[in-house]
Order: C-alpha cells, then sequence, then structure tokens
C-alpha cells in the first residue's frame, strides 16, 4: 500500500470550512483513498473514499488531484464536534484481507 | 442493533499473566480486525480474519493469537502479557474486502505492569 503524508495539527475556525490536504506521491492506479476520523478515546470513524473522482456525502468531500498524487477532505462547516484525529488512507480496492494501515493522522482543532 | 461491541472495557495484568478480548459483531459481516493504538504510533493491525475459521498475521502480530471460531466473534488472546502491550486495542469489522468500510468497537485499553 502506498504511503501517504499528512500535516500532524490544523486549527479551523467554527463554521469555517476545514481543509485537510494528505500526499499519496506513491499511489498505484487500482489504490483509493479513504479518509477515517477518531474522536478523542473512541474507535475511528468511516467519513468517505474515492478512486480518482470528487465525491460528497453528508459529512464531507473529497478532492482528489488529477494525478492522484495527493487529496484534500473538505469539511464544509467544521462544528466543535469535528475535533478529532484525521486519517488518510490508500489500499488496493480488493485486498486479501481488506487490510487498512493506518499512519499518525492530521489533528484537526476546531475553535470557537 | 449495537454494531461492534468489545469486551473488556479496560484490564489491568502483570507481566506473565494471560486474558483474552471478544470482538462481536451483529452485522453479518465477513472481515473483522484487531488493532492497537499507542501514542504517535496510530493505529497498527494486529490480526485479521477474512470469514469464519480463517486468520491472518498483520503489521504486528507477535505476542498474540486469535481465533474465529464463529462468524459473529473474533477473540485476541494474549498468553503471557508483557508491559510493551500496554495500549488501547481496536476490534474493526467489514462487510468485505474491497470498498468496504470498517466499523470499528469502542475500544479495550490494556495496562500490563
Amino acid at each position: 500500500d502506498a504511503k501517504t503524508t499528512q500535516p500532524p495539527s490544523m486549527d479551523c475556525a467554527e463554521g469555517r470550512a476545514a481543509n485537510l490536504p494528505c500526499n499519496h506521491s506513491t499511489i498505484s492506479g487500482n489504490e483509493y483513498v479513504y479518509w477515517y476520523r477518531q474522536i478523542h478515546s473512541q474507535g475511528p470513524q468511516y467519513i468517505i473514499h474515492g478512486l480518482k473522482n470528487n465525491e460528497t456525502n453528508e459529512m464531507a468531500s473529497l478532492i482528489i488531484t488529477e494525478d492522484r498524487k495527493s487529496s484534500t477532505l473538505i469539511l464544509p462547516h467544521a462544528t466543535l464536534r469535528d475535533t478529532a484525529v484525521y486519517y488518510c488512507i490508500v489500499r488496493v480496492a480488493v485486498e486479501i484481507g481488506g487490510k487498512l494501515i493506518f499512519g499518525q493522522g492530521t489533528e484537526l482543532s476546531v475553535k470557537p | 442493533n449495537a454494531g461492534v461491541t468489545q469486551t473488556p472495557k479496560f484490564r489491568v495484568l502483570k507481566t506473565g499473566q494471560s486474558m483474552t478480548l471478544l470482538c462481536a459483531q451483529d452485522m453479518n459481516h465477513e472481515y473483522m480486525y484487531w488493532y492497537r493504538q499507542d501514542p504517535g504510533m496510530g493505529l497498527r493491525l494486529i490480526h485479521y480474519s477474512v470469514g469464519e475459521g480463517t486468520t491472518a498475521k498483520g503489521e504486528v502480530p507477535d505476542g498474540y493469537n486469535v481465533s474465529r471460531l464463529k462468524k459473529q466473534n473474533f477473540l485476541l488472546g494474549l498468553e503471557s502479557a508483557a508491559p510493551s502491550q500496554t495500549s488501547v486495542y481496536f476490534c474493526a469489522s467489514s462487510y468485505s474486502s474491497s470498498l468496504g468500510e470498517l466499523f470499528f468497537g469502542e475500544g479495550s485499553r490494556l495496562t500490563v505492569l
């Protein structure tokens, strides 16, 4: 699986959009980009995933660059409850075991 | 619908003792996983299972054993606990390996003295 690089921490004002970047320059053509988050002391929570097209769901939007070497998770109107560690992961879609390897993530602090 | 349930939530062990963490899911998922989380290390995969009766090693399997005798349960065992196994353990499950999102339990905090 390709390795990802994320900034260790970011701040965002409440009500503003939070844009979390992720670099995955060695991503392969059959690898998807996944985002999870972990609110303090809870289990990780799935947010969104995509291959090459931009994706949107009720939680967030995922923007993947055309060369697929980086992506951005967008929380359109961040709230205090969005304060969490956000993990960007790339993995092969069809893989025996389907394991996800989590890195260190970005700690997002949403401030009033 | 409970999702993924882990027991116990907290446990303190002495070095050399054994214990088993139980993970139960009620979503009829085929795939189950055990992760450990340590400060600054993110989550690391210990073992996983692609179906009842199967198990496989993950990134950090040493010192742990697992069993998947029933589809809904995935057990993580420590035969001889060591202080290096002090960690928070998370169980997860998914419907399939392809494109499947993981559903995580609330975690089990283990301290080995």
